[in-house]
């Protein structure tokens, strides 16, 4: 079973620019978060999707910050503009979406962002 | 107050010691509980999960949970080098994960 895809691995951009991450998740999980991992930080959830329907935003930084799951699958993050403290390793996780005691999360290798 | 705390080290241990990791948490209400293994420029992995009291045993991993006093552990039996790595706590209700910071983890050959 392949995991779950994230892509750049690694972005460098100056402060104010834009920048967009991708990331597929294990195929059929309903369920896709989108997480931001600070250096010596645990995971703090973004945005957390139920197909293509936004189940909970409330820690997104929507001034400028935006996701998006179009049919339900892959998804995208975007940063727009860019801030120094942006810096940070965007992790994308998927999991089944039942809801059932089993239910846990798989995370991809995660996206390093550095703003300068 | 943070929903979910962890030690965040860093541990240093020889190898073949045992390990303990610990998290405590203030909601009661948190159904499931989880600990993820994260290796350098690497994202979590899932370790161990449980949602019950008392203990859970996985190979050299042992997973604790002590509800009535709202703290979980990881021990690590027989420690190898190759568990260098951050350790981190997560919880679960509802469908929201809340996770701990991290406890990162060096096992000296």
């Amino acid at each position: 079973e392949a995991g779950v895809a994230q892509s750049p691995r690694y972005k460098i951009i100056e402060k104010r620019q834009s920048v967009a991450f991708w990331c597929n998740p294990i195929s059929g999980h309903a369920t896709l978060y989108w997480y931001q991992q600070i250096l010596g930080q645990g995971p703090k959830l973004l945005i957390q999707f139920q197909n293509n329907g936004v189940v909970d935003d409330s820690q997104l930084p929507k001034d400028r910050f935006s996701a998006e799951r179009l049919k339900g699958v892959d998804s995208t993050l975007k940063i727009q503009p860019a801030k120094l403290e942006d810096s940070a390793v965007y992790l994308c996780a998927s999991s089944p979406g039942t809801s059932g005691l089993q239910e846990t999360q798989y995370f991809g290798p995660g996206t390093r962002l550095l703003v300068l | 107050q943070k929903e979910v705390e962890q030690d965040p080290g860093p541990l240093s241990v020889p190898e073949g010691a045992i390990v303990s990791l610990n998290c405590t948490y203030s909601n009661s209400a948190f159904q499931y509980f989880m600990w993820y293994r994260q290796y350098s420029r690497k994202g979590p992995e899932l370790l161990m999960y449980t949602y019950s009291s008392g203990n859970k045993e996985d190979g050299r991993f042992t997973a604790q949970v002590d509800k009535s006093s709202k703290y979980i552990s990881l021990f690590i039996r027989d420690s190898q080098p190759s568990d260098s790595a951050t350790y981190l706590c997560a919880m679960r209700v509802w469908g929201q994960f809340y996770f701990g910071t991290g406890t990162s983890l060096t096992v000296i050959p």
